[in-house]
């Protein structure tokens, strides 16, 4: 079983629509939960992260983290097509700075 | 602002030849990251360094080897470049002095075709 799970999609929305992406853990050790972004022919770029449990906003971004679920989700809010990319779930414990990775869900949102 | 740049954006080798990957950060960082990236696996660490001269295997060392001689820069070492390592090579960064060691900066990636 790997440390960090997601679904690949890809997912397609219409302009507009709310996104929902997320991602599970079986490593109760981590305390940093980030949410990372990567368009076409680039390198992926921190969007969002948050320590230990709760929700982080964003703009139309939101973060939450359930550590009793080991689940980590990202909303979209009112979603636009150059939030087009692939978002990768991040996490990390309180030692080094090595960072574990999801394998990303492609979203398209569609005008 | 960070940068982090790689010497190759496309590369195209031969079957046994030898590459180099080289990685370059300006932020004065401590950490720095080779990745691979695939369809469908993610990415993948290869190695990784916490210092100057120090390096740590990651989840996929095999057929790869780093250098860190100076902090700036990291390089990624193919002994004997095979087919399954054509691939995106993506270099990173960060600081653990800052406080801020879950932030990694990226390069724009190596795409590398090994044929």
């Amino acid at each position: 079983q790997k440390e960090v799970e997601q679904d690949p999609g890809p997912l397609s929305v219409p302009e507009g629509a709310i996104v929902s992406l997320n991602c599970t853990y079986s490593n109760s050790a981590f305390q940093y939960f980030m949410w990372y972004r990567q368009y076409s022919r680039k390198g992926p770029e921190l969007l969002m992260y948050t320590y230990s449990s709760g929700n982080k906003e964003d703009g139309r971004f939101t973060a939450q983290v359930d550590k009793s679920s080991k689940y980590i989700s990202l909303f979209i809010r009112d979603s636009q097509p150059s939030d087009s990319a692939t978002y990768l779930c991040a996490m990390k414990d309180n030692q080094g700075g090595k960072l574990i990775f999801g394998q990303g869900t492609e979203l398209s949102v569609k005008p | 602002d960070v940068k982090v740049t790689q010497s190759s954006r496309y590369l195209v080798k031969r079957t046994g030849e030898k590459v180099f990957l080289e990685c370059v950060q300006d932020m004065d960082h401590e950490n720095m990251f080779w990745y691979r990236q695939d369809p469908g696996l993610g990415l993948r660490l290869i190695y990784f360094s916490y210092d100057v001269k120090m390096k740590e295997k990651g989840d996929i060392p095999e057929g790869y080897s780093v250098s860190r001689e100076k902090k700036e820069r990291f390089s990624l070492i193919l002994e004997s470049a095979s087919t399954n390592q054509t691939s995106m090579y993506l270099c990173a960064s960060s600081s653990t002095s800052s406080g801020r060691a879950y932030e990694q900066y990226f390069g724009p990636g190596t795409r590398l075709t090994v044929t």
